[in-house]
């Protein structure tokens, strides 16, 4: 049973690019929540997915946009990179409705740097 | 917006020794989970509290949810090195079911 597949697993942008992170649920989930992680802290919640439409947002700008397709996958796209963005994201599923009383799982993350 | 306060940040301890970790907010949780995440690695799911003074064991982890679900403890005893790792606290806000809120992380390293 695959678990939570993320990619790229790093990669390196100079300021102003563009980039495109990509995941794969765990079976059986349908909805991906996408997360940022800073060195050094916690996890910061960008937006959740479910029924290919955003559910829920924090308190991130509009470079930060996301899709998800008809098979569950999801994707965040970051316009106009700033070096700020360089953080771990890490995208994690579940069923609907069970964050906090169900488990997220979490990929591994793709680690941006921007240079 | 609901913060969470972990403390303390950095602990490093020997093999053997007990250790509490804290995570505290203002705001009140309708549920509570901990989470370890090794490095290169996403976060794995410990536990989930859900009922203020609801206290929980897994092995030698003993995890607590305050009377008043606005913080919750994390006790380890007799530490192994395979404890290393950063531990997450993180809340589901009251009225929310789609997002979690997790605290900046204790950094544990069990030196043998």
């Amino acid at each position: 049973d695959a678990g939570v597949t993320q990619s790229p697993t790093h990669l390196i942008k100079t300021r102003g690019q563009q980039v495109t992170l990509r995941c794969s649920p765990k079976s059986g989930h349908d909805t991906v929540s996408w997360y940022q992680q800073a060195l050094g802290q916690g996890p910061q919640f960008i937006f959740q997915y479910y029924e290919e439409e955003e559910r829920q947002r924090g308190n991130f700008p509009d470079r930060f946009s996301g899709h998800q397709f008809p098979n569950y996958s999801s994707e965040l796209n970051v316009n106009a990179l700033l070096l700020g963005d360089s953080a771990l994201y890490l995208c994690a599923s579940s069923l609907p409705n069970t964050v906090g009383t169900g488990e997220l799982f979490f990929g591994e993350g793709s680690r941006l740097t921007v240079l | 917006t609901q913060l969470l306060e972990q403390s303390p940040q950095f602990l490093s301890i020997q093999e053997g020794e007990n250790l509490t970790v804290y995570c505290n907010s203002s705001s009140v949780f309708s549920s509570l989970q901990w989470y370890r995440q090794e490095p290169g690695e996403g976060p794995v799911l410990l536990v989930t509290v859900v009922t203020g003074g609801e206290v929980k064991k897994l092995k030698r982890l003993t995890f607590q949810f305050g009377d008043a679900r606005k913080d919750s403890s994390l006790h380890i005893t007799a530490a192994q090195p395979g404890d290393t790792g950063l531990y997450l606290c993180a809340g589901a806000p009251s009225g929310s079911a789609r997002q979690l809120t997790f605290g900046s992380g204790t950094q544990l390293t069990v030196l043998p």
